[in-house]
């Protein structure tokens, strides 16, 4: 098991409701990914944050948000909730330097959400 | 963008026979290939994973191969048996975009006893 843990591990919420998820870094990690997967689906990329800034984001609309803290844990708010965001919600930790080439990322349990 | 394809999305063998999933790629930049294993209702877990200067890596039972000319990579798994049932996803990322994965949509494989 990874070290990345995430809160809560599931959540039911009702359409137009915003919701706010948690992840925990593994230790000594510095980068947090989210990622959506849809049921029956591979993950699809949300966005990446790099030592407290964005660092790159998928083709998601802007009610989907994030922050990352001086911890390194992060969470990913999702302001006015479609029925179609209903999906299994995971983040990844990796360790990114610049010398490197590409880091491992290391993926949380995941926290499934149900919109109604 | 990248888009990464996955072939089969199901796949049954016998136990102890082998498996084989493959995945192809469309952006050249593309430098780093992970698999992942996830069971029902568990979180992705990466089994292996190439980088674009190496050609084949081996870990146990499990290897991946890269063609780089082609933009495919493949997962062999040898001697399968019953708990390497679960889903497959390969996924593509380079160093540019963030190391964002961008992953195939998923191979079911099931072994059967």
């Amino acid at each position: 098991e990874t070290g990345v843990t995430q809160s809560p591990t599931h959540l039911i919420k009702t359409r137009g409701q915003q919701v706010t998820l948690r992840c925990s870094s593994q230790s000594g990690h510095n980068t947090v990914s989210w990622y959506q997967q849809a049921l029956g689906q591979g993950p699809q990329f949300i966005f990446q944050y790099y030592r407290e800034e964005e660092n790159g984001r998928g083709n998601f609309p802007p009610r989907f948000s994030g922050l990352q803290f001086p911890n390194y844990s992060s969470e990913l708010n999702v302001n006015a909730l479609e029925l179609d965001d209903s999906a299994l919600y995971l983040c990844a930790s990796s360790l990114d330097w610049p010398a490197t080439s590409t880091d491992t990322q290391y993926f949380g349990p995941g926290t499934r959400l149900t919109v109604l | 963008g990248e888009n990464v394809e996955q072939h089969p999305s199901t796949l049954s063998v016998q136990e102890g026979d082998s498996a084989v999933i493959k995945c192809t790629y469309s952006d050249s930049a593309s430098n780093y290939f992970p698999w992942y294993k996830q069971e029902l209702g568990k979180r992705p877990q990466l089994i292996i994973d190439i980088r674009s200067n190496v050609g084949e890596k081996k870990d146990q039972r499990i290897a991946v191969t890269l063609n780089k000319t082609a933009k495919h990579f493949s997962l062999h798994i040898t001697e399968t048996q019953p708990e390497d049932s679960a889903v497959y996803f390969c996924a593509a990322s380079k160093r540019a975009a963030g190391n964002k994965l961008t992953f195939g949509g998923g191979t079911r494989v099931l072994v059967k006893p």
